[in-house]
């Protein structure tokens, strides 16, 4: 079946450093999303990305959508303490809006 | 606006019984999808739902199942519940086919 490989699987950063994390893939997506999950909660929506090619930014969040569709990439500016948790890189095939293939997450520990 | 509400929280069941788990979505909200979450596998679709109609499924044992009745509130059964069905059972509902989810805190199943 289809599989994200997102890398890195942990980061440990101090506070204002940048972060990169991608997600790679052998197929082809039509939509890309990144999501965050804190401890006890479900993840939530950060950028979602619809078009090859496509830089999108959210604050201090920028995400790519991959030109050749198979990957995508998350950027972090000026990490701070709130920023600790789980990042999702998900990708959707076809219009179906609930089916979403998931990678298994980049753990992010920023130390002040 | 409300958010997509998860009940109950928390469970604990024995292996052989039956558990249902129930989900609110946002208003308006029409698609409701549900994924297992474990340490092992990530996040796992393991269905959608869309006007009361199973949309897609994911690749799970027929012992999963769920329903969405007329006013979109959905519930997802598990029977002959087994140690390995222990996860975080998470709900999402959708608005539009871009892929973009809104997911509840989630329900933590635990089987003896």
């Amino acid at each position: 079946g289809q599989q994200l490989n997102q890398s890195p699987q942990s980061m440990f950063i101090q506070e204002g450093e940048d972060v990169s994390m991608n997600c790679t893939s052998s197929s082809i997506f039509n939509t890309w999303l990144w999501y965050k999950q804190d401890p006890g909660e479900g993840p939530v929506l950060l950028i979602a990305l619809y078009k090859a090619g496509e830089l999108t930014s959210n604050g201090r969040l920028t995400a790519q959508f991959g030109i050749t569709r198979k990957d995508s990439f998350l950027n972090i500016s000026a990490s701070i303490p709130s920023d600790v948790g789980i990042y999702f890189c998900a990708g959707q095939q076809g219009t179906n809006a609930g089916k979403s293939t998931f990678g298994d997450g980049t753990t992010l520990t920023v130390k002040p | 606006k409300a958010g997509v509400t998860q009940t109950p929280r928390y469970l604990i069941k024995t292996r052989g019984q039956q558990v249902t788990l129930s989900c609110s979505p946002i208003s308006g909200h029409r698609s409701v999808s549900w994924y297992q979450q474990t340490p092992g596998q990530g996040l796992q679709f393991l269905f959608e739902y869309f006007s009361e109609t199973q949309r897609n499924k994911g690749n799970f044992p027929g012992r999963f199942s769920g329903r969405q009745f007329s006013n979109s509130r959905s519930e997802m059964n598990v029977s002959t519940l087994e140690l390995g069905d222990s996860a975080l059972y998470l709900c999402a509902s959708s608005l539009k086919n871009t892929g973009e989810l809104f997911f509840g805190e989630g329900s933590r199943l635990t089987v003896l």
